[in-house]
């Protein structure tokens, strides 16, 4: 069994749609929660971070953690073509410690 | 945050042959990352290399043919030696922050093919 799952989609939503991604983790040692977009082609960029459990909200980005649950999400409102990229969930132990990744969603948002 | 720069971005190489990446960040770090992501695949850990030590390699990774190094606090190569088309891949550096907030930043990635 992996550490941390995530449904790769792809999945494809009309513009203005909110978008829902997810993630589940068996390791209940992690602690800070990590959101990344990647363009095609491009390094992967850190959206949204989060220690331990709650909510963090950013513009039209919303992460939540639910430990108790071991579940992740990043929600995504009024989604634009421009969010359309490939989303990983990244978690990992403590300070310094390396990260685990999920396999990561494809994402298309579809004018 | 930290800016980090990584060249080559792409390469096509032979077979046999072995390709060293380049990775300088703009800011002094202790931890630099090097992680391999294969097609449609996410990312997998290489080895961390500390300034001063050796780098500590993941299982399935071994120094031979990913040797490392790690001269200074803002800059490291990773070379992917005896190259086979299994290596094709991108390769990508990353850093982690200090103190409480250690997320970690990537370079743009080196895609590699081997014909």
């Amino acid at each position: 069994q992996k550490e941390v799952e995530q449904d790769p989609g792809p999945l494809s939503v009309p513009e203005g749609a909110i978008v829902s991604l997810n993630c589940t983790y068996s390791n209940s040692a992690f602690q800070y929660f990590m959101w990344y977009r990647q363009y095609s082609r491009k390094g992967p960029e850190l959206l949204m971070y989060t220690y331990s459990s709650g909510n963090k909200e950013d513009g039209r980005f919303t992460a939540q953690v639910d430990k108790s649950s071991k579940y992740i999400s990043l929600f995504i409102r009024d989604s634009q073509p421009s969010d359309s990229a490939t989303y990983l969930c990244a978690m990992k132990e403590t300070s310094g410690s390396r990260l685990t990744f999920g396999e990561g969603t494809q994402l298309t948002v579809n004018p | 945050s930290a800016v980090i720069s990584q060249k080559p971005s792409r390469d096509i190489c032979q077979r046999g042959t072995s390709l060293t990446i380049q990775c300088q960040v703009d800011s002094q770090v202790t931890m630099m990352f090097w992680y391999r992501q294969q097609p449609g695949q996410s990312l997998t850990l290489i080895a961390t290399a500390n300034q001063g030590s050796e780098a500590t390699y993941e299982s399935g990774f071994v120094i031979d043919k990913f040797p490392i190094s790690r001269p200074n606090l803002t800059f490291s190569t990773l070379t992917v030696s005896n190259l086979s088309p299994e290596d094709s891949s991108i390769y990508l550096c990353s850093v982690a922050g200090t103190g409480l907030n250690t997320e970690a930043f990537f370079g743009q990635g080196t895609r590699l093919t081997v014909v």
